[in-house]
This record gives structure tokens, C-alpha cells and sequence, in this order.
């Protein structure tokens, strides 16, 4: 079955850009998204369609998709952006999930 | 703006059955599915499966297929999660979300997203 393998933890002071990366066979050509979960909260959609964030979602959050890996990009990082966070997609009618990441600011 | 409002949190000897709700208001016009998402503690989002409520269709993930049932009642826009054979390992929250499905055909095809996410309902299993 369709793995997609996410780092447990990425660490980034404020204001700096964090990264975070999210790996899978040809990931490239399939549709990635990413969600925000801070504690005790339900996870919240901040990019769909590889790049394109939702209204509401602010424009220090971006996605890309190429090869084997979608990141997603955070410039300007702050203090409220600490959360985990985990990238999806869809294959063979099967929602995959990665492991999600723990962003620390 | 839809919402998707969870039932309470349920504690369960193991063994039993439980039936988790999940209610939409708003806006529910658009051709949707729900989803349920589970979450133990301390661990990352597993997908369990499924359900159109316009269709009736429905598809579940293999590790609950024969354990898991999704069911709709339209006519008061709930759908349900009902789970049999309840152990400790079941001890998580559950989330229903939405999800929408847009055909990008002839580019990458399907995208799938969650939009809108229930708050979730607590399952002790003990």
C-alpha cells in the first residue's frame, strides 16, 4: 500500500522559514494536502491541491510537489505556527496520511 | 459555513460496540462525503473510511473492514460510525471531516481533500 513518510520533528527559530518534508513513490503526481493540528484542536486544512491555500490561511504558508517529495514551506515563522502537522493523498480510492511532523518554534 | 458537530465521549467495556454521530449545519449543498478519522493519544491521523450521503456509497479502510459500519440518516443530516469488538487499542479520538472530491482529470486526476473537521469524540475503551 501508498506510504508517505514525514520527519517526526523539525525545529525553526521565529521568524526564520521552515520546511517540512513529506516523501512518497512519484508523489508528484498525485494531489498533496497539508493540515495543522495544534493540541487538543482538530486538524485544519492549510494547503489542498499542492500549493493553494484556503481562504483564511495566511500567505507565510506554501506548498510545492515535485519528484518523490511535497514540502511545505512556512516564511516568517512564528510562535502561533508551532503544531503538527501532516501531509495527504489520495491513491486508489484510500486516503494515505503521513506519520505527521512536530514543528517547534 | 458548515459545521460538523461530534456526539459525546463514550466509554466502553471491551468487547462492546460503540455509535459515534456526526451532524452537519450550514451550507450543505455541496456533493460531499464524510470521513472518519481516528486519532489515539500522542499518535498521527489514520484514516477508517467513508460514506456518501447522497449515494449511500461507501469504501473502508482494509484494517476495518467486518469491524466497522458507516450509516446516514439524511433527513436529519447525521451521519454515523458504529465500531464492534471494541479492545484497548480502540481507546482514541474520533473525527468525522468532510471531504470534497474534485475531478482534475486530465492532470493528476482525483483531489481529495477535508474542509470542514467535527470536534472530535473521545473513546475510552477499559
Amino acid at each position: 500500500s501508498y506510504k508517505l513518510t514525514q520527519p517526526p520533528s523539525v525545529s525553526v527559530s521565529p521568524g526564520q522559514t521552515a520546511s517540512i518534508p513529506c516523501s512518497g513513490d512519484s508523489l508528484e503526481n498525485k494531489y498533496t494536502l497539508w493540515y495543522q493540528q495544534k493540541p487538543g484542536q482538530s486538524p485544519v486544512l492549510v494547503i489542498y491541491e499542492d500549493d493553494k491555500r484556503p481562504s483564511g490561511i495566511p500567505e507565510r504558508f506554501s506548498g510545492s510537489n515535485s519528484g518523490n517529495t511535497a514540502t511545505l514551506t512556512i516564511s516568517g515563522t512564528q510562535a502561533v505556527d508551532e503544531a503538527d502537522y501532516y501531509c495527504q493523498a489520495w491513491d486508489s480510492r484510500t486516503v494515505i496520511f503521513g506519520g505527521g511532523t512536530k514543528l517547534t518554534v | 459555513q458548515v459545521q460538523l458537530v461530534q456526539s459525546g465521549a463514550e466509554v466502553k467495556k471491551p468487547g462492546a460496540s460503540v455509535k459515534v454521530s456526526c451532524t452537519a449545519s450550514g451550507d450543505t449543498s455541496t456533493n460531499y462525503d464524510i470521513n472518519w478519522v481516528r486519532q489515539a493519544t500522542g499518535q498521527g491521523l489514520e484514516w477508517m473510511g467513508y460514506i456518501n450521503p447522497n449515494s449511500g456509497n461507501r469504501g473502508y479502510a482494509q484494517t476495518y473492514q467486518g469491524r466497522v459500519r458507516m450509516t446516514t440518516k439524511t433527513s436529519i443530516g447525521t451521519a454515523y460510525m458504529e465500531m464492534s469488538d471494541l479492545t484497548a487499542d480502540d481507546t482514541a479520538v474520533y473525527y468525522c471531516a468532510r471531504g470534497i472530491s474534485v475531478d482534475k482529470s486530465p492532470g493528476k486526476g482525483w483531489l481529495y481533500y477535508f474542509d470542514v473537521w467535527g470536534q472530535g469524540t473521545t473513546l475510552i475503551v477499559s
